[in-house]
């Protein structure tokens, strides 16, 4: 099974400013690796599919990179809507696998 | 617009079962594989089950195999989980979730829409 680690764990910025996450896998998934968005109390939300697409009505803020075992999620400058918990996502080898998490709150 | 619907969630006995349902709308539900993920309380996230989009195959976690049945009704535009033996650690926030569409084998195994989730406690 792949496992992914998310850091940092938790990353406190502010509104306008820059985000930059990272997901690490155990081992390539080439460029099959997903982010997903989750607020309290509501589900996930497809963010970033196969790397570096944006899903239906991703705002362009959000931008993904990398491909084998390193990958990055960008939000170029967060509105007050962001702040929320991010997972990566591992489709290349089954079972699918999600990373811990990375909570983005408020500084 | 997609929409994702699921029911049957609640509190059951070590031991016992319960049946989760989804009922999507919004597309062509007969078209796409469907998936069961789960959440722990204030854990991450955990794939549990996949089915395409006729039934003819399915997938399990192997923390639930032999225990849960992921089925379909395609007339009723309805996804289900059967789940038997339940155990403490079963005990999570259960999404329905679509296939991400266009893979190569005709599974992605990422989810584009979730619905908004069902709670199951296994507890005495």
């Amino acid at each position: 099974e792949i496992v992914l680690t998310q850091s940092p764990a938790t990353l406190s910025l502010s509104p306008g400013e820059r985000a930059t996450l990272s997901c690490r896998a155990s081992q390539s998934v080439s460029s099959y690796l997903a982010w997903y968005q989750q607020k309290p109390g509501q589900a996930p939300r497809l963010l970033i599919y196969d790397a570096s697409n944006r899903a239906t009505g991703i705002p362009a803020r959000f931008s993904g990179s990398g491909s084998g075992t390193d990958f990055t999620l960008t939000i170029s400058s967060l509105e007050p809507e962001d702040f929320a918990v991010y997972y990566c996502q591992q489709r290349s080898n089954w079972p699918p696998t999600f990373g811990p998490g990375t909570k983005v709150d408020i500084k | 617009q997609v929409q994702l619907v699921e029911s049957g969630g609640g509190v059951v006995q070590p031991g016992g079962s319960l049946r989760l349902s989804c009922a999507a709308s919004g597309f062509t539900f007969s078209s796409y594989g469907m998936h069961w993920v789960r959440q722990a309380p204030g854990k991450g996230l955990e794939w549990v089950a996949f089915i395409r989009y006729d039934g003819s195959n399915k997938y399990y976690a192997d923390s639930v195999k032999g225990r849960f049945t992921i089925s379909r009704d395609n007339s009723k535009n309805t996804l289900y989980l059967q789940m038997n033996s339940l155990r403490a650690e079963d005990t999570a926030v259960y999404y329905c979730a679509k296939d991400l569409p266009n893979c190569t084998g005709g599974v992605c195994y990422s989810f584009d829409y979730w619905g908004q989730g069902t709670l199951v406690t296994v507890s005495s």
